[in-house]
C-alpha cells in the first residue's frame, strides 16, 4: 500500500533530551513537510523540503531540525531548545505540478509528543 | 489579512441539512484549492480539489470557486453526524500549502 508512515505514534521527551520523529513515504513524492498542531489550533509549518538535500524553514522552525538525505525520508528532530514541544506532529508529502505549483498534500497519521 | 481565512465556527446544522463552509484567500494568483476534513485526534484527509471557476461535485460534496471574488466554498448536502469534523481549506503558494484555521462542523441527529 502506498502511503506516508510516521513513527512512533506516541513519544515522550525528558527535559534536555533531543527526540527524532520518523516520516517515510513510498508515493514517490518530491516534496515533504512537517507541521505542528496544538489542541484546537490550525496547522503550523515547521520545515519543508522540495527536493533531496534541500529544505527550508517554515513559520516555527526554532528548536527543530530536519534532514532530507533520501527522497522517501524526512525525519524531524525536536531539540532541547524547543521549550514547549507537546503537540501533534504531522508529516505530509506532495508531487510538484507541471507549472511548479504543488499538488495537494497527503498526510501521515501523526505523532503525539509529550513532555515527561 | 491572512492569506487564507475561514470562519472558525463552530457551525451546527441538523442532520439532513446543507452545511456551507466558506474560505477567502488573498493571492489572486492562486490557481488551485483543496478542502481537507480532520476528525478529532486524526490527521487531515483530502476530500476535494478544485482548479477552475465554477462548481465541482463529488457525491454529497460540492466545491465552488469564484476567482473574481477570491472565494471558495464547500457545500455538504444531506449532512450526516459522521460529517462532524473540522474542515480546512488550503491554497498552494510559494512552494507551500497555506491552510486556513479550519471550521468546526457539528451535525446534530
Amino acid at each position: 500500500d502506498g502511503g506516508i508512515t510516521q513513527s512512533p505514534k506516541y513519544l515522550f521527551r525528558k527535559e534536555g533530551q533531543n527526540v527524532t520523529l520518523s516520516c517515510e513515504q513510498n508515493l514517490n513524492h518530491d516534496a515533504m513537510y512537517w507541521y505542528r498542531q496544538d489542541p484546537g489550533q490550525g496547522l503550523r509549518l515547521i520545515y519543508y523540503s522540495q527536493i533531496v538535500n534541500d529544505f527550508q524553514k517554515g513559520d516555527i522552525a526554532e528548536g527543530y531540525s530536519v534532514s532530507r538525505e533520501k527522497k522517501e525520508s524526512f525525519p524531524l528532530t525536536v531539540t532541547s531548545a524547543q521549550k514547549n514541544p507537546t503537540a501533534f506532529y504531522l508529516c505530509a508529502s506532495s508531487m510538484r505540478g507541471l507549472t511548479g505549483d504543488n499538488q495537494p498534500q497527503h498526510f501521515g497519521d501523526g505523532t503525539r509528543l509529550s513532555i515527561l | 489579512q491572512k492569506e487564507v481565512e475561514q470562519n472558525s465556527g463552530p457551525l451546527s446544522v441538523p442532520e439532513g441539512a446543507i452545511a456551507s463552509l466558506n474560505c477567502t484567500y488573498s493571492d489572486r494568483g492562486s490557481q488551485s484549492f483543496f478542502w481537507y476534513r480532520q476528525y478529532s485526534g486524526k490527521s487531515p484527509e483530502l476530500i476535494m480539489s478544485i482548479y477552475s471557476n465554477g462548481d465541482k461535485e463529488d457525491g454529497r460534496f460540492t466545491a465552488q470557486l469564484n476567482k473574481a471574488s477570491q472565494y471558495v466554498s464547500l457545500l455538504i448536502r444531506d449532512s450526516q453526524p459522521s460529517d462532524s469534523a473540522t474542515y480546512l481549506c488550503a491554497a498552494p503558494l510559494r512552494g507551500k500549502l497555506i491552510f486556513g484555521q479550519g471550521t468546526e462542523l457539528s451535525v446534530k441527529p
